[in-house]
């Protein structure tokens, strides 16, 4: 499978901690994607970074990249229970078409 | 802010059944796409539409399936007769950039129920 994979699956955190997720992935890219989902909402992009980027910010958001490990991460830091959500991430290769990835199911505890 | 825009939000329908799910694009935006996620599992690519054609498809997005750009503005997914496990919730996407870069705006979803 092409698939990306993210994981933990599930991450419970108390709120003002920070929360990594990973995701890895099996092709050459052109750029890695994470969106997140609200319980039953359509899919909200975060943050994207091109396959020649290492590290990339935005705002309480930090994503890397290592093309080498085919891997990614996606740093959120000082959690609010509003973050509360799924990650996913997404990619491009050649093609148009964005792939995603199963999904984290992030739960920010007050 | 522009939005991408999908109707209905929810849909039941019997099974085999012709079901229509209709979306607006952004306005400007040159590439369009629909994904669709059963229930709590991934998100999977269904078909890309550029240039009033099909630009590729899944595997999932077989004769059953069709798609159209009736006017400048709507984006139409038909399946034609429906199966049970065509249940799931339907994304449009939209983008303007070229077609391996930026990112896609989704709307809201319009989720399929088939008895």
């Amino acid at each position: 499978s092409q698939q990306g994979e993210e994981d933990p699956q599930a991450l419970s955190i108390q709120e003002g901690e920070n929360a990594t997720m990973n995701c890895s992935y099996k092709t050459s890219i052109n750029n890695l994607q994470w969106y997140r989902q609200n319980s039953g909402r359509g899919l909200v992009h975060l943050i994207l970074i091109r396959s020649n980027e290492r590290e990339k910010h935005s705002g309480r958001l930090r994503v890397t990249l290592d093309t080498s490990k085919k891997s990614s991460s996606l740093l959120i830091t000082a959690s609010r229970a509003a973050d509360t959500a799924s990650y996913f991430c997404a990619y491009t290769g050649a093609n148009s078409k964005l792939t995603f990835g199963k999904g984290i199911t992030l739960s920010v505890r007050p | 802010e522009p939005e991408v825009t999908q109707t209905p939000s929810h849909q039941v329908t019997q099974m085999g059944q012709e079901v229509i799910l209709r979306c607006v694009p952004i306005s400007n935006h040159l590439y369009f796409y629909w994904y669709r996620q059963i229930l709590g599992q991934k998100v999977e690519f269904l078909v890309s539409f550029y240039n009033n054609e099909i630009s590729e498809k899944s595997e999932i997005f077989d004769d059953q399936f069709s798609v159209e750009r009736p006017d400048g503005s709507n984006f139409t997914l038909k399946i034609r007769s429906t199966k049970l496990e065509d249940s799931a919730m339907y994304f449009c996407a939209s983008r303007w950039g070229q077609a391996n870069t930026g990112e896609l705006f989704f709307g809201e979803g319009s989720r399929l129920t088939v008895l």
